[in-house]
C-alpha cells in the first residue's frame, strides 16, 4: 500500500492570496476528505468526496473548495486567505467507513 | 449534531503506569467509534477501532471497549512506555439522523506524556 501522500509539506502565503494543496489518496480508496487543524486542536471536517463529487461538508466557508480526479486524488483550494487560515491542513481517504481513515502527513500552512 | 468529548489533558505518567484516557459521544444515528494516534509533526494514524456495541477493538497493547449504554468509548493501557508519548484523539463515524454520507466527527485530543 503506498498510503496518502500530500503537498507541499510546509507552505507560507501572503494575506489575500489563494493557495491549492493536493493530495494523492491511497490505492483503491475512493472517498477523501480533508481537514483543518489548529495548533493544540482535534481535526476540523472542511469536505468529502466520493467518486470526484462532493458528498459531505463542515462549517467552512465557499471560499474553501476542492476537487477530486478519476485516479481519486483531490485538491484543496483556498481563496482570500486569513490570517485564521493558518493551520495543519490535514488529507484522508477511506475504503470503507467502518475501516477508519488513512491520513497524510498534512500541509503545514502559514499566512502571514 | 454528534460531537465527541475527551478528558483534558495533558496527562502525563511514569513508564509501566496504567492508562485511561475517557471519552464520551453523543451521535443520532449507529457510529463506529475510533482512537487516532499523532506523533509530533505527523498526521493521524489509526490505532484502533469498534463498529458495533460491546465490541472491543485492541492495537499495540492498546483496549476500548464500544458502551452504547454510558456512550462511551475509553482508551486503557496496562504498561505505558515512553514511545506512547503522543496525542491521542477519539473519533466517530456516523450516517446522521438524514442517512447521507458518513461525517467524520473528532474530539479535541488529549496528550499522554510518559517519563521514564
Amino acid at each position: 500500500e503506498t498510503g496518502v501522500t500530500q503537498s507541499p509539506t510546509h507552505l507560507i502565503k501572503t494575506r489575500g492570496q489563494q493557495v491549492t494543496l493536493r493530495c494523492s489518496s491511497q490505492s483503491g480508496h475512493n472517498t477523501v476528505s480533508w481537514y483543518q487543524q489548529a495548533l493544540g486542536q482535534g481535526p476540523q471536517f472542511i469536505f468529502q468526496y466520493y467518486r470526484e463529487e462532493e458528498n459531505g461538508r463542515g462549517n467552512f466557508p465557499p471560499r474553501f473548495s476542492g476537487l477530486q480526479f478519476p485516479n481519486y486524488s483531490s485538491e484543496l483550494n483556498v481563496n482570500a486567505l486569513e490570517l485564521d487560515d493558518s493551520a495543519l491542513y490535514l488529507c484522508a481517504s477511506i475504503r470503507s467507513y467502518t475501516y477508519g481513515y488513512t491520513f497524510g502527513s498534512g500541509t503545514r500552512l502559514t499566512v502571514v | 449534531g454528534d460531537s465527541v468529548t475527551q478528558m483534558e489533558g495533558p496527562v502525563t505518567l511514569s513508564e509501566e503506569a496504567c492508562l485511561t484516557i475517557n471519552c464520551t459521544y453523543t451521535a443520532t444515528g449507529y457510529p463506529s467509534l475510533f482512537w487516532y494516534v499523532q506523533y509530533p509533526g505527523e498526521g493521524l494514524q489509526l490505532l484502533l477501532k469498534a463498529t458495533k456495541a460491546d465490541d472491543k477493538g485492541s492495537n499495540k497493547g492498546f483496549e476500548a471497549t464500544y458502551r452504547k449504554e454510558t456512550t462511551s468509548f475509553h482508551l486503557e493501557k496496562g504498561s505505558v512506555q515512553v514511545s506512547d508519548s503522543a496525542v491521542y484523539f477519539c473519533a466517530l463515524s456516523d450516517r446522521g439522523s438524514s442517512g447521507g454520507s458518513y461525517i467524520p466527527t473528532f474530539g479535541r485530543g488529549t496528550s499522554l506524556i510518559v517519563h521514564p
